[in-house]
């Protein structure tokens, strides 16, 4: 079974441009989750959907940074304007369900750097 | 606020023999999950073994295991006979379902990194 799948797996930018990370979840998974990780730090939630709906978008800065899943599987997220404390890890996961017991099944993460 | 603490930031363990990895966590919930994630290098997180809060009995998985201690708010990892493969980022993680009858969001320490060495 094919896992998560993100693209690009880096990006370089400079800060006050735009930048969109993809991720593919796993076939069946309606709920599916952005995470920013900072290096040294455990993975921080930015959004999670259930389906096509958003569940909890409370850490996400909606002053630059938007998601999607428009048709419930592929979901975008985008920076806009990116600032330097954006350089982070962007991980993407899945899961069958949301309960808490349900395992997130993560991605390979996008590297972001901003100059 | 839940909050995960991982004390350790980085351990080492010499082949084959055991290790274990601290967390501490703060919950007012008395139902929850709490979970060990492996992060190696340049490749994606994986679990490695999940406790349910209101299961007293400690989890195992192969050479993975729990402490599990709910009044103390302690889940420690340990790891035996440890390998090479082993060597990583463990992050301990927390989940429960809330206040509002939805799953809270997954709550991560700040890692520990195992080195096993020779």
């Amino acid at each position: 079974e094919a896992g998560v799948a993100q693209s690009p797996r880096y990006k370089i930018i400079e800060k006050r441009q735009s930048v969109a990370f993809w991720c593919n979840p796993i076939s069946g998974h309606a709920t599916l989750y952005w995470y920013q990780q900072i290096l040294g730090q455990g993975p921080k939630l930015l959004i999670q959907f259930q389906n096509n709906g958003v569940v909890d978008d409370s850490q996400l800065p909606k002053d630059r940074f938007s998601a999607e899943r428009l048709k419930g599987v592929d979901s975008t997220l985008k920076i806009q304007p990116a600032k330097l404390e954006d350089s982070a890890v962007y991980l993407c996961a899945s899961s069958l369900g949301v309960g808490p017991a349900n395992e997130q099944f993560f991605g390979p993460g996008t590297r972001l750097t901003v100059l | 606020a839940q909050t995960v603490t991982q004390s350790q930031p980085e351990m080492s363990v010499q082949e084959a023999e055991t290790v274990t990895l601290s967390c501490t966590y703060d919950t007012s919930e008395s139902d929850y999950y709490l979970f060990w994630y492996k992060q190696p290098p340049s490749r994606q997180m994986i679990l490695v073994i999940r406790q349910e809060a209101y299961k007293q009995q400690n989890a195992t998985e192969n050479r993975f295991s729990v402490n599990f201690q709910k009044a103390a708010k302690s889940f420690s990892l340990k790891i035996s006979d440890s390998q090479l493969g082993d060597a990583a980022m463990y992050f301990c993680a927390y989940r429960s379902w809330g206040r509002t009858g939805t799953a809270s969001k997954l709550t991560f320490g700040t890692g520990t990194r195992l080195q096993v060495t020779l």
